[in-house]
């Protein structure tokens, strides 16, 4: 139980195009749902946290014009990079938890490569 | 502000040798940390969090406050453990905070 999804699992775009990523839960109804950015070899970086049926919550230095945001139901997240640049290639990996407790598990994504050229 | 801080980028330790993997906090609150285990090719997935004081996988972790660390722990290494250990902390709304991970590399 309790399995995220995230598609695609890698892209490919031109400098200048914008790139849809969906993130789903699975199997349970996600109340909120996380977007991270990972550089190589660096850690996991919390860009924004989305709940259902309300606008993304964007972290200090994330760009909310250029990463947009859309939890339109309960099992479903995009992260939309809008005019992608190659500086916006990067791993990003979504998570999920299933109710709006302080302490939920987080369930994460395979993540989705990005590369643009 | 929080962070997590893991000193070791890579832990190289024999089969059967005890594993320690150093984990230190700063939050003005009252945390909730968790170890998160990522296997080779596959996602990131939670190993245990400091309020079920339990034992995965014969890994512990116990929080201490008076250090601010949150260290795991296993007696016995297995080639099996060999993965990458990021320790993170929640803070409010349920944001987690990573440190920069740990490479655990169990040789025979």
């Amino acid at each position: 139980g309790a399995v995220v999804s995230q598609h695609p699992s890698w892209v490919i775009c031109k400098s200048g195009t914008s790139v849809k990523i969906e993130c789903r839960s699975l199997d349970f109804q996600a109340t909120t749902m996380f977007w991270y950015r990972q550089f190589p070899k660096q850690s996991l970086m919390l860009m924004a946290t989305s709940n259902e049926g309300s606008k993304a919550t964007y972290e200090q230095g994330v760009e909310k014009d250029k990463f947009l945001i859309n939890h339109a139901s309960l099992t479903l997240s995009t992260l939309t990079v809008t005019s992608a640049h190659p500086e916006d290639s990067s791993f990003y990996i979504c998570s999920a938890t299933g109710s709006s407790g302080i302490t939920d598990t987080q369930y994460f994504g395979p993540g989705t490569r990005l590369t643009v050229l | 502000a929080q962070r997590v801080t893991q000193p070791e980028k890579l832990l190289s330790v024999f089969k059967g040798a005890p594993v320690e993997l150093k984990c230190n906090y700063s939050y003005s609150g009252s945390p909730e940390l968790f170890w998160y285990v990522q296997y080779s090719r596959q996602r990131l997935q939670l190993l245990l969090r400091h309020i079920s004081r339990e034992s995965i996988k014969g890994f512990t972790a116990d929080l201490n406050k008076g250090e601010t660390s949150f260290h795991l722990k296993k007696p016995f290494a297995q080639e099996e453990d060999s993965a990458m250990y990021y320790c993170a902390l929640a803070g409010g709304g349920n944001k987690l905070t990573f440190g920069t991970g740990t490479q655990l590399k169990v040789e025979l």
